[in-house]
């Protein structure tokens, strides 16, 4: 089946550094990767989106300046917290859609817990 | 746009008895729909999919779904619950084509079960 890995799975980073997570798929190639976030007790809430080689698409209320989102290549996607408080602690998930129609799902990473302290 | 719309934030059931935790989505498309299971501080783990194929879909775990077009509704069912199955639950949709192919998120159901 398709696979998606993130890393790191946590990480714990001090207040105003930056955290770099990444998202690839395995054994596909991914045009489209999207982006959640999870606070606690709560649902996965769409950040971004992001297509191979384009800028990509914030959500409304989502600061594009904070959450840097790079898709590089078809396997590839990158988030970084610049200036890390917080409030920016939670739960952040990648998925990638295959680039073949005939898969109809995304598929999701493991999720990075962040933490900052 | 498209929602999808979770009725339930949590579901108490005991072990051995039925699961039934309600979906339902709005969108003038056909859609593709899925649940998720995520344990505590886990990722997530898809349990079955629906995408216009058999409308009773059976997934892992035990665990299947009907799609019911006339009432917008993807219901997921167990008969017998197991202590293993405490966890969130999600009801996702996206589309293929006419909607959007983002996945979305319902609210989740937490899925507690007593011994």
């Amino acid at each position: 089946g398709a696979v998606v890995s993130q890393h790191p799975s946590w990480v714990i980073c001090k207040s105003g550094t930056s955290v770099k997570i990444e998202c690839r798929s395995l054994d596909f190639q991914a045009t489209t990767m999207f982006w959640y976030r999870q606070f606690p007790k709560q649902s996965l809430m769409l950040m971004a989106t992001s297509n191979e080689g384009s800028k990509a698409t914030y959500e409304q209320g989502v600061e594009k300046d904070k959450f840097l989102i790079n898709h590089a290549s078809l396997t590839l996607s990158t988030l970084t917290v610049t200036s890390a408080h917080p409030e920016d602690s939670s739960f952040y998930i990648c998925s990638a859609r295959d680039r073949e129609p005939v898969r109809t799902e995304a598929f999701f990473g493991q999720g990075t817990r962040l933490t900052v302290v | 746009a498209q929602s999808v719309t979770q009725l339930d934030s949590h579901v108490s059931v005991s072990e051995g008895t039925p699961v039934l935790l309600r979906c339902n989505y709005s969108s003038s498309y056909s859609p593709s729909l899925f649940w998720y299971v995520q344990h505590p501080n886990k990722g997530l783990q898809l349990l079955l999919k629906y995408t216009s194929a058999a409308t009773l879909v059976k997934g892992i775990n035990g665990f299947e779904a009907e799609f019911k077009k006339s009432e917008t509704s993807f219901h997921l069912t167990k008969p017998s619950a197991h202590m293993s199955d405490a966890a969130e639950y999600f009801c996702v949709v996206s589309y293929t084509s006419g909607g959007s192919y983002i996945p979305t998120f319902g609210r989740g159901t937490s899925l507690i079960v007593h011994p």
